[in-house]
């Protein structure tokens, strides 16, 4: 299968925590990428490989996974974080890259 | 760091072939290990993965999609151009362009994105 799957939206208090998931048989066999997309901007990776953080992302936000999932916490959730999380890996032939669905998520 | 900056029309008409450049510096893509994709958004949706061109100039291509499109790139001038053809409305996105590093495993660096109206 090619699919990675998100809940389309999900909802934290200021300062709570929140894990947002992403499912699919690829991720199996490939770590996924997390990119965080803000209303009319470009996507920015946040999280990568098997748990890493580029430069400049707050170490609140970190990546884990298990089996066929992957997960996105962020720790301590802050108004700024209110965006569309996309999910990304490769798909099972390793040639082509799929996004799931984005999770938008509410700071509340 | 790098850039990357798509270009190409903002309006075109249905059944035409969309042509997209995306610019970039900082990087070379004859370094092994880094390649280039597109992918589109289209508004209010997710994103969706086009194409990929390699330092090897290996290529590959969305399922859904392999028919009507083809990547390239020139080197020399570090761009790599898109096309799409049979264009249709749901075509109607914004593009992006993004490099992707082996070693990373992730889209790591974007143009702002370019907005393609396809119109009837």
């Amino acid at each position: 299968s090619s699919d990675l799957t998100q809940d389309p939206a999900v909802s934290v208090a200021l300062g709570q925590t929140v894990m947002i998931t992403c499912q699919g048989d690829s991720l199996k066999t490939y770590y996924a990428s997390w990119y965080q997309q803000k209303t009319g901007q470009a996507p920015v990776v946040v999280m990568f490989g098997k748990d890493y953080r580029p430069s400049g992302i707050p170490d609140r936000i970190s990546g884990s996974s298990s089996g066929d999932t992957a997960f996105l916490t962020i720790t301590g959730a802050q108004a700024e974080d209110e965006a569309d999380y996309y999910c990304c890996s490769r798909d099972t032939s390793g040639k082509r890259w799929v996004f799931g669905g984005g999770t938008k998520l509410a700071v509340l | 760091q790098g850039t990357l900056r798509e270009s190409g029309p903002a309006l075109v008409k249905s059944t035409q072939t969309l042509t997209l450049t995306c610019t970039f510096s900082g990087f070379s893509l004859s370094t092994s290990g880094t390649s280039v994709s597109w992918i589109r958004q289209p508004p209010g949706e997710a994103l969706e993965w086009l194409a990929r061109i390699g330092w090897d100039d290996e290529k590959y291509y969305s399922t859904s999609l392999k028919t009507r499109l083809s990547i390239s790139k020139d080197t020399s001038k570090n761009q790599v151009v898109l096309t799409l053809t049979d264009l249709e409305a749901v075509d109607t996105a914004t593009y992006y362009c993004a490099r992707f590093p082996e070693p990373l495993g992730a889209f790591d660096m974007w143009g702002q994105g370019t907005m393609v109206t396809v119109s009837s």
